[in-house]
């Protein structure tokens, strides 16, 4: 069965560094996302990509983030300079269209931890 | 202000015990619920969609069901394996998914 994945599994850095998590959606899926979930609490949503744009972000999503799809396959979050709260499970998901009747497939996550 | 609340938090069942999982919710325009499964470090994995109050779906020993203001994950003579974390979304009229906290499920052999 098709999935989507993400790498690395898990990402340590330095505060105030850049880092960039990585994530393949399923082949023919058309909408992306991350998330994030910060240990023991709810999953958060931080933006939705379509059409190689951004169609909705949260307020979490502020100037540090970015996304883009480099190519065909790849869709990928950016955090610009680290802070030690954006500790957390990032998680990719996509989905094929927009109806309700389509859920989200998420990856296994990237753990960052920010020192 | 859409809303979704889950519970217990945490529930612990010996194996072979039936019980039920509640997802409660506010929301404008539902457009869907959505249920997932999460294990440990691991993203949440799809289990079912509902779309209308008095629709029921099931696979395996868990069936959800859904009224108008509240969900149920009812799982059926629970096994080890099923222990995890499950979570509720709901889908609003501009298709965005409020997530609950999730609820803990520990199943004791």
């Amino acid at each position: 069965e098709p999935e989507v994945t993400q790498t690395p599994s898990h990402q340590v850095t330095q505060m105030g560094q850049e880092v960039i998590l990585r994530c393949v959606p399923i082949s023919n899926h058309l909408y992306f996302y991350w998330y994030r979930q910060i240990l023991g609490q709810k999953v958060e949503f931080l933006v939705s990509f379509y059409n190689n744009e951004i169609s909705e972000k949260s307020e979490i999503f502020d100037d540090q983030f970015s996304v883009e799809r480099p190519d065909g396959s790849n869709f990928t979050l950016k955090i610009r300079s680290t802070k030690l709260e954006d500790s957390a499970m990032y998680f990719c998901a996509s989905r094929s269209d927009s109806s309700y009747n389509s859920p989200l497939h998420f990856g296994n996550g990237t753990r960052l931890t920010v020192t | 202000e859409d809303q979704v609340t889950q519970s217990p938090e945490a529930l612990r069942l010996q194996e072979g015990e039936s019980s039920s999982l509640n997802c409660s919710y506010t929301v404008s325009g539902l457009r869907g619920l959505f249920w997932y499964r999460q294990d440990p470090g691991k993203g949440p994995e799809f289990l079912f969609t509902l779309y209308s109050a008095g629709e029921e779906k099931e696979k395996e020993r868990l069936k959800a069901t859904l009224t108008k203001k509240e969900s149920f994950l009812h799982i059926t003579a629970p096994k080890p394996e099923d222990s995890a974390t499950y979570l509720c979304a709901v889908q609003n009229s501009n298709y965005q998914l409020i997530w609950g906290a999730g609820t803990k499920l520990i199943i004791k052999p």
